[in-house]
Parts: C-alpha cells; sequence; structure tokens
C-alpha cells in the first residue's frame, strides 16, 4: 500500500520560499512507471496542479506556467521523497498543498494535505 | 490547456435516489491507446480527494459498486445507483492525459 506523507511549515512570511516534502512508502520515487506530482487547493482557484517530477533512465520535471518562474521540484533517492519549493511567494500562494502519486491513468495516491498561509 | 466543465455545481439527493454528474473537457480525452483518461474523485470534508473512476470507467479498489462511469471523447458522466449518506461530498473530475493536469469546478453532494 502506498502512503505518502506531507512535512512543511504552515505559515511563510511573503517574498519567502514554501518549502514542503513528500515521503513515499510503498513504492520509489525512482519507478519507472509512476509520476510524482504537486497539487494545491484554494477556494479562487480549485484544484491546481503545479509540477511533477518522474524518472526515466534520467530525472525530468514539468511545471506550470503560473509558476514556472519560481518553484522548484526535486527529488531525493536518498530517502524515498520527493520536495516543493516556491519562491517569493505572496498571499495568493496561501493554499492547501497536496502531493500525489500518478499511476495509471490518475493520481492514485495523495498526501494528507499541508494547509500553508502566507502572512506576515 | 484542456479545460473541465462540471455540471450540475450543487447537487441534492435523497438517500436510495440515484444521482448523475456530467464533465466536458475542451479537447478529447480518447487517446489513441483506446484509453479515455478521465478520472473521478470525492473530497470529504477535511481530507484529500479519493480516486473513485480511472480510464473513464475503471473503479479504482474498494470503490462500491454503486458508483460507476461512462462516456468517450469529451462528455462524460458519473453515476451513483442508490445515493447514500456517505457519499456527501465535493465530486472532481479531472484529465490526467496531457500537462497541465486540470480539474473540474467540482459538483456538491449533499442529502435533502
Amino acid at each position: 500500500q502506498v502512503q505518502l506523507q506531507q512535512s512543511g511549515p504552515g505559515l511563510v512570511k511573503p517574498s519567502q520560499t514554501l518549502s514542503l516534502t513528500c515521503a513515499i512508502s510503498g513504492d520509489s520515487v525512482s519507478s519507472n512507471s509512476v509520476t510524482w506530482n504537486w497539487i494545491r487547493q484554494s477556494p479562487s482557484r480549485g484544484l491546481e496542479w503545479l509540477g511533477r517530477t518522474y524518472h526515466r533512465s534520467k530525472w525530468y520535471n514539468d511545471y506550470a506556467v503560473s509558476v514556472k518562474s519560481r518553484i522548484s521540484i526535486d527529488p531525493d533517492t536518498s530517502k524515498n521523497q520527493f520536495s516543493l519549493q516556491l519562491n517569493s511567494v505572496t498571499p495568493e500562494d496561501t493554499a492547501v498543498y497536496y502531493c500525489g502519486r500518478r499511476g495509471a491513468g490518475a493520481i492514485d495516491y495523495w498526501g494528507q494535505g499541508t494547509l500553508v498561509t502566507v502572512s506576515s | 490547456d484542456i479545460v473541465m466543465t462540471q455540471s450540475p455545481l450543487s447537487l441534492p439527493v435523497t438517500p436510495g435516489e440515484p444521482a448523475s454528474i456530467s464533465c466536458r473537457s475542451s479537447q478529447s480525452l480518447l487517446d489513441s491507446n483506446g484509453y479515455n483518461y478521465l478520472a473521478w474523485y470525492v473530497q470529504k470534508p477535511g481530507q484529500s480527494p479519493q480516486l473513485l473512476i480511472y480510464l473513464g470507467s475503471n473503479r479504482a479498489s474498494g470503490v462500491p459498486d454503486r458508483f460507476s462511469a461512462s462516456g468517450s471523447g469529451t462528455d462524460f458522466t458519473l453515476k451513483i445507483s442508490r445515493v447514500e449518506a456517505e457519499d456527501v461530498g465535493v465530486y472532481y473530475c479531472m484529465q490526467p492525459l496531457q500537462i497541465p493536469l486540470t480539474f473540474g469546478g467540482g459538483t456538491k453532494v449533499e442529502i435533502k
């Protein structure tokens, strides 16, 4: 059974960096058949896909255009986890952030969610 | 980006009665491999979205058989044959065919 456990601060100051980690059990971040994603949810934007990392003989990333200049999603094979960094945050980045595994045809496993509030 | 449009926004239902939710995509989700890349989720208060249906019509593990889904191309439907009280929540469709993955706006199912 795959489980995703999120960790990271729930409060970030404007202009600073949001950092979250998603620890994986029951699968490998280096798997060649899935992708590892970050998604956020807010009342104003609904569910919004932010980006992914995945391994297919080498590492790849894809990011949403809306955050492409500010985001980094990185795997950590030694800890079997992946992370999200979002720079220069504003109050508009306040949301519940989820990590998720994209398996055959869907995001089939989700983290528990982390409410991140951007406020001074 | 593929735009996902759901209807209705809100769906009051009577326990034991059927319910149906529609999802339309701005582009076809039918891949050359014959699969429709459309998934359905339910999100209950305070929880993460939970996968119900993948590849258009396949129930995820543990999903009761009162949930079914159909459709192809750009038009899809999720049906609950007999609604139970535990089915309340917000239902979302999602397309994993193209990056960026995109979601519908949600349909709130509530008991009358």
